[in-house]
């Protein structure tokens, strides 16, 4: 079965503080992608990253970074110094093969405040 | 930049009516997908579509239908609208891929509520 767990439904920080967001998965597949997008007020979720499972490295964007661990099923996202315009909801995914098309496991998401 | 567009952003309906949800992409994309999204339960897979055509039931296809007559539409059908189809429903597009695990492309979302 394939399964995104984002425990986390909502967290909030003061400006300028780090912040992680969990994320734990379940898959039977070997390869598989895992992505992270961001959900602003306005609606349209943006793609910020995708990761596959043969690739472990951690990747650091900016202030946002992220911790693959196969051994523990998790892509957590760690925002540095966080902004009120990070405040949003974030969801993880995980992409599965399924013949020609992938299907999509979205978690619950997780929102985010950032106070000023 | 990739558009998706929905054609609605707020949408109030009756129960009963036939309700019809459009979504168009302009960057030529194969997929195109309906998703809905409901508090606490995330994102959730309606029907999804490869091709002109072509079609294909995700996790919760009951109470839907679609339709892709051009490349670049896909619509979503609520044949009889019931209160229990209120919700955020997402539209998004995507490359095929040689891998298949190409990034989606969303468009704003549409608030539907059901009365």
């Amino acid at each position: 079965a394939q399964k995104v767990t984002q425990a986390q439904t909502e967290i909030s920080v003061v400006e300028k503080e780090d912040v992680t967001l969990d994320c734990v998965y379940e898959t039977r597949d070997t390869t598989y992608y895992l992505f992270w997008y961001k959900q602003p007020p306005s609606g349209e979720l943006v793609f910020l990253i995708r990761r596959n499972s043969f690739d472990e490295q951690n990747e650091i964007s900016g202030r946002y970074s992220w911790n693959f661990q196969k051994s523990t099923s998790s892509f957590n996202f760690t925002i540095t110094a966080s902004q009120v315009v990070d405040s949003a909801v974030y969801f993880c995914a995980l992409s599965g093969a399924l013949y020609n098309f992938n299907k999509f496991y979205f978690g619950s998401g997780t929102k985010l405040n950032v106070k000023p | 930049d990739v558009k998706v567009t929905q054609s609605s952003r707020y949408l109030v309906k009756r129960t009963g009516e036939k309700v019809f949800l459009e979504c168009v992409q302009d960057m030529d994309h194969e997929n195109m997908f309906w998703y809905r999204q409901d508090p606490g339960l995330g994102l959730r897979l309606i029907y999804f579509s490869y091709d002109v055509k072509m079609k294909e039931k995700g996790d919760i296809p009951e109470g839907y239908s679609v339709s892709r007559e051009k490349k670049e539409r896909f619509s979503l059908i609520l044949e009889s609208a019931s209160t229990n189809q209120t919700s955020m429903y997402l539209c998004a597009s995507s490359l095929r891929g040689d891998y298949n695990h190409e990034k989606l492309f969303f468009g704003s979302g549409t608030q539907l509520s059901v009365l």
